[in-house]
């Protein structure tokens, strides 16, 4: 167990609805990634946010937004969905990602599922 | 843009024996990550090498980074079918730690009795 917690674990939903996905970082960590993972694009970065504010992003459609709330959890707000959205999407955090043995842990994963 | 290559992708291989994994990448970074993953199961960490020469050791396993070539290798010895699973390379992008992984395609290894 790497503390890193998500949910929910698994999500089935239609084309064209709306679905938020919630993280919550290991105790004591600032730093949370987004990332998105399927059979044809492999594990794909997607955003990070550290301690409220967004630091970087990746791969991340305009269609999906994320946040970081004040009490370090974040949540992937993912709309519009279309059928090839249905992947496992991870959290991971880290303390600040530039500590020297600084590394991310990553969350369960919640796997979605659009029809 | 940064480029995780790895070699194999597929690896079978019998109990007892030695293999080694590959994994190159196309920009310069000091940090190089291993992760390992169970089938539906999350990413658990291996490996994080920092510097060039970097060697660390688990039990069968032992990762390597060599920053001038920008190769890493993670070897396993006497494998065990306990080992199978999807070994992952990661780099981040822009060497500093403070961004996201890139991550190779993954290495599925199936280790047979």
């Amino acid at each position: 167990d790497s503390g890193v917690t998500q949910t929910p674990k698994h999500l089935i939903t239609a084309t064209g609805q709306r679905v938020t996905l919630r993280c919550s970082p290991r105790s004591g960590d600032l730093s949370v990634y987004w990332y998105q993972q399927s059979l044809d694009q492999g594990l794909q970065f997607l955003i990070q946010y550290y301690n409220g504010e967004e630091r970087a992003k990746g791969n991340i459609l305009e269609r999906f937004s994320a946040q970081q709330f004040p009490d370090l959890h974040s949540e992937l707000n993912l709309s519009s969905l279309e059928l090839g959205d249905s992947a496992l999407y991870f959290c991971a955090s880290s303390y600040d990602g530039t500590g020297p043995m600084d590394e991310q842990f990553f969350g369960p994963g919640t796997r979605l599922t659009v029809l | 843009e940064l480029k995780v290559e790895q070699n194999p992708l597929f690896l079978s291989m019998q109990e007892g024996k030695n293999y080694t994994i590959y994994c190159n990448y196309s920009t310069t970074s000091d940090r190089l990550y291993w992760y390992r993953q169970d089938p539906g199961k999350s990413l658990e960490s291996l490996f994080v090498l920092l510097s060039n020469g970097a060697v660390k050791q688990e039990g069968r396993l032992m990762a390597s980074l060599d920053t001038k070539a920008r190769l890493s290798t993670l070897h396993i010895t006497a494998a065990v079918h306990d080992l199978s699973a999807t070994y992952f390379c990661a780099v981040d992008r822009l060497g500093g730690g403070a961004d996201g992984l890139t991550f190779g395609k993954g290495t599925h290894l199936i280790i047979q009795p």
